[in-house]
């Protein structure tokens, strides 16, 4: 079972902050927080990690919570080619099996 | 640079055929990953190869066999093909295992 609860889907309008949410209650210490998307049936694509400090990089930020059981991936001005689903995973950065759940569908509105 | 290939992208079998997927990579990575995507759902591990010369099994192994041909190139071997293997599979490829993994564009393999 995945170890993460996203929202199935969420809307935002084209050009706001989309703000995607992520819970991982039982997330162990050594347990790094991914994002991927999937844009229409193309291979997923990493978007960024991080594992207690909020990171940022040229896609998106990523803000944990101080207790690390949630944490949210903004996307600062969506744009439509930002439609997609996007996957959140507890991963712990060692030989071990990335589990993909069935993500957040966000639709960005014109 | 061509990142992650896969071929064929698209191929239709008949029950109880075989054939192999070939997924190839120029990144210079030492690990590579097989998954499948079923309709409305996420990725499934199938076998996932951490270094050249070793192979693991994933979450769904049962059905497929994997080669580790060398440093670049990572097949999925269908021995004899059922409906329920009708999905999407996408290669994958991670400068180790503790990387974050980049994706080919998927083969669409429907077996009637």
């Amino acid at each position: 079972d995945a170890k993460t609860t996203q929202p199935p889907s969420m809307d935002c309008a084209e050009g706001r902050a989309a703000n995607l949410p992520c819970n991982h209650s039982t997330i162990s210490g050594n347990e790094y927080v991914y994002w991927y998307r999937q844009i229409h049936s193309q291979g997923p694509q990493y978007i960024i990690h991080g594992l207690k400090n909020n990171e940022t990089n040229e896609m998106a930020s990523l803000i944990i919570t101080e207790d690390r059981k949630s944490s949210t991936l903004i996307l600062p001005h969506a744009t439509l080619r930002d439609t997609a689903v996007y996957y959140c995973i507890a991963w712990a950065n060692r030989d071990d099996k990335i589990i993909f759940g069935k993500g957040t569908r966000l639709h960005i509105l014109p | 640079n061509a990142g992650v290939t896969q071929t064929p992208k698209f191929q239709v079998l008949k029950t109880g055929q075989s054939m192999t997927l070939q997924c190839a990579q120029d990144m210079n990575h030492n690990s590579m990953y097989w998954y499948r995507q079923d309709p409305g759902m996420g990725l499934r591990l199938i076998y996932y190869s951490a270094s050249e010369g070793t192979t693991d099994k994933g979450e769904v192994p049962n059905g497929y066999n994997v080669s580790r041909l060398n440093k670049r190139e990572f097949s999925l071997r269908l021995e004899s093909a059922a409906p329920s293997q009708t999905s999407v599979y996408f290669c994958a490829t991670a400068l180790t295992s503790s990387y974050e993994q980049y994706f080919g564009p998927g083969t669409r393999l429907t077996v009637t």
